[in-house]
């Protein structure tokens, strides 16, 4: 199965920018990309998810190496909600969704 | 458009008793999904059911069942309860039958405690 890599924990401040990168060398050429994220004592919600192309919408931005061996999610501006838990996911069977650990960002004031 | 509704919320269950948790999913939405989550393991897949029909399942003992209506409505049940199965429970809606382009909604989850 093809698997993500993504660094344990990541911290960005306030209105700035942040890059959070996923590695995923074994990716084959139909699973697409799908990033989540977990607040806190929530379930986790829907970011954005892409194939080939880079990919944009309200929440963020998602670029995707020519390859595909890795993709970068890019927050604009980050603010203290966007403080959770970050997963990038390959989804390989039907709706079925493996979760790595994820990255968790933190956001200084 | 309602979210994906699960309930109770929370629950306390002793070793040994059984517990079903409720799903309502999207209006509209075919595929519900049930994932377990503890500080230990993380965020583990349980099972998926599109049209009433189990798709696939994770890697969890028979104790964990579940099943889809004709609503689309889904229902989880574990028997026997052990401390460890103490987690949130997760279900998730998606439109179609393959994630590939779609997208997966989840609820905020079913909190058990074992005791």
């Amino acid at each position: 199965d093809a698997k993500t890599t993504q660094p344990n924990s990541m911290e960005s401040n306030e209105e700035e920018p942040v890059h959070l990168p996923c590695n995923h060398s074994t990716i084959s050429g139909t699973d697409y990309i799908h990033w989540y994220r977990q607040l806190p004592s929530q379930g986790p919600e829907y970011v954005i998810h892409g194939l080939t192309s880079n990919v944009n919408n309200r929440m963020a931005s998602l670029a995707i190496a020519e390859d595909r061996k890795s993709s970068t999610l890019i927050l604009h501006r980050a603010t203290l909600r966007d403080a959770a838990v970050y997963y990038c996911i390959l989804i390989i069977t039907g709706n079925m969704l493996t979760f790595g650990g994820g990255t968790r960002l933190m956001v200084k004031p | 458009k309602a979210g994906v509704t699960q309930t109770p919320r929370y629950l306390i269950k002793t070793r040994g008793q059984q517990v079903t948790l409720s799903c309502s999913p999207i209006s509209g939405h075919r595929s519900v999904s049930w994932y377990q989550q503890t500080p230990g393991q993380g965020l583990q897949f349980l099972f998926e059911y599109f049209s009433e029909t189990q798709r696939n399942k994770g890697n969890f003992p028979g104790r964990f069942s579940g099943r889809q209506f004709s609503n689309s409505r889904s229902e989880m049940n574990v028997s026997t309860l052990e401390l460890g199965d103490s987690a949130l429970y997760l279900c998730a809606s998606s439109l179609g039958q393959g994630a590939n382009g779609n997208t997966i909604y989840f609820g905020e989850g079913s909190w058990l405690t074992v005791v």
